[in-house]
């Protein structure tokens, strides 16, 4: 079944330490999209990518960085978490183009940094 | 630039009364607007899409949305609530090929 997966959805950890979040998809789209969301708030675009080896950072600024090796991944990685990093991060995938097709998001990973 | 503005932080209803969320968006040409529904440690799920096709949308789980150019407005309606509508729901416009603008979301709340 084609769908978009991500892992851990709950992590907890401590300051300083390197973090990856995963980020895999089955459909086929060549266009994935990272998302930060503070409870109770809007989401906030933070990377992007229109292929394999595209990456453009997104509208709000974010000291993650993302990679994109593969068509269905698209992993992002905090080299040294911090309280301020305590999110949500949310991954979705979109195909065609114009806009028209809408974006498919995962269950999102909650990150606790302590 | 275009962008959202989701007019109720919070919408409380009883069940089997109408829902009503209210959305303006601001865009320079025709746009795509979309309303998205997040459950409870959830990914979001499209409820519908508005892409320059029939004024009113239909969507799932009995939501509809009309677009309104003259007022500038797509606001998601539901004629009878249900308890497993109670959720976050964001209005959402395309700003370019590729990227969503969110709005800032509405609780909606279902009373017994």
């Amino acid at each position: 079944e084609a769908d978009i997966y991500q892992t851990p959805r709950y992590l907890v950890i401590g300051t300083g330490k390197k973090i990856t979040l995963e980020c895999s998809q089955t459909m086929g789209h060549d266009k994935m999209y990272w998302y930060q969301q503070d409870p109770g708030m809007e989401l906030h675009l933070i990377h992007y990518s229109y292929g394999v080896n595209s990456t453009e950072k997104g509208d709000l600024s974010s000291e993650s960085t993302v990679s994109r090796i593969r068509t269905e991944h698209f992993p992002l990685t905090l080299e040294s978490a911090r309280p301020s990093h305590t999110s949500q991060y949310l991954c979705a995938s979109s195909a065609g183009t114009g806009g028209r097709y809408e974006q498919f998001f995962g269950p999102g990973t909650r990150l606790t940094v302590l | 630039a275009q962008s959202v503005t989701q007019l109720d932080s919070h919408v409380s209803v009883s069940e089997g009364t109408p829902v009503l969320l209210r959305c303006n968006y601001s865009s320079s040409y025709s746009p795509s607007l979309f309303w998205y529904v997040q459950h409870p440690n959830k990914g979001l799920q499209l409820l519908l899409k508005y892409t320059s096709a029939a004024t009113l949308v239909k969507g799932i789980n009995g939501f509809e949305a009309e677009f309104k150019k003259s007022e500038t407005s797509f606001h998601l309606t539901k004629p009878s609530a249900h308890m497993s509508d109670a959720a976050e729901y964001f209005c959402v416009v395309r700003t370019t090929d590729y990227k969503l603008s969110f709005g800032a979301g509405t609780t909606v709340t279902v009373r017994a």
